[in-house]
């Protein structure tokens, strides 16, 4: 049974900071793997998606690596800002593309001014 | 553009009444929908799945169900709540492998 684990459960930084958030799963045989934003109260909002025979993907200062073999995945945040408090979730999809998501339980992001 | 639609927001309901929560794809057809549901301090827990119409995977058994009438629709129901169905339900959609997208969720407290 696919598990998924987020490390640190919270991390608080200054603005500007780089940060990592890291992602580790248990069964390597993936077929994608996505990370969120969630905001309090709020629904997920989608931030990349790395299919299986991706290394990374990029969306302005965010960075996602994927290291299938290993069962690990990272989400760089560069120069942080306040905005960018939220919890952070990462989810895979089995090797089928029909079943869903499974994810992890997040990490909470903290940037102060 | 693909938009999902998800409704109410919110909810209070005594335990013991029934329950019915609605959601709505537009832009897109034949999508896979799902229903998740998160607890206070757990993660996100998968309810059920449906790859088309009338076809429903359920992935924990339990006080609830779901089916979808429509192809774009996807409605969870409960015939009598519990105080254990208190969450934060939310509701997804994907075209077949590819990006996963959400709604805005429906804060449900059982009293």
């Amino acid at each position: 049974k696919q598990e998924v684990t987020q490390i640190p459960a919270a991390l608080s930084v200054p603005e500007g900071e780089n940060l990592v958030l890291n992602c580790s799963f248990t069964d390597s045989a993936i077929y994608n793997l996505q990370w969120f934003r969630q905001d309090p109260g709020k629904g997920l909002t989608s931030l990349l998606l790395i299919q299986s025979s991706q290394r990374e993907q990029t969306s302005g200062r965010l960075n996602a690596s994927l290291d299938k073999s290993s069962g690990r995945s990272t989400l760089y945040i560069a120069a942080s800002q306040p905005g960018d408090s939220a919890t952070y979730l990462c989810a895979v999809r089995a090797n089928q593309a029909g079943t869903a998501l499974i994810f992890g339980k997040g990490t909470t992001l903290s940037v102060s001014s | 553009s693909q938009t999902i639609h998800q409704w109410p927001a919110t909810l209070v309901q005594p335990v013991g009444s029934p329950l019915s929560l609605e959601c709505t794809v537009e832009g897109t057809s034949n999508p896979n929908l799902y229903w998740y549901r998160q607890a206070a301090g757990r993660g996100l827990q998968l309810l059920f799945y449906s790859v088309g119409i009338g076809q429903i995977s359920s992935e924990v058994p339990q006080n609830l169900s779901a089916s979808r009438p429509q192809d774009r629709q996807f409605i969870l129901s409960s015939k009598k709540l519990l105080l254990s169905d208190s969450g934060f339900y939310l509701c997804a959609w994907t075209e077949t492998g590819l990006e996963a997208f959400f709604g805005q969720g429906t804060r449900l407290t059982v009293v």
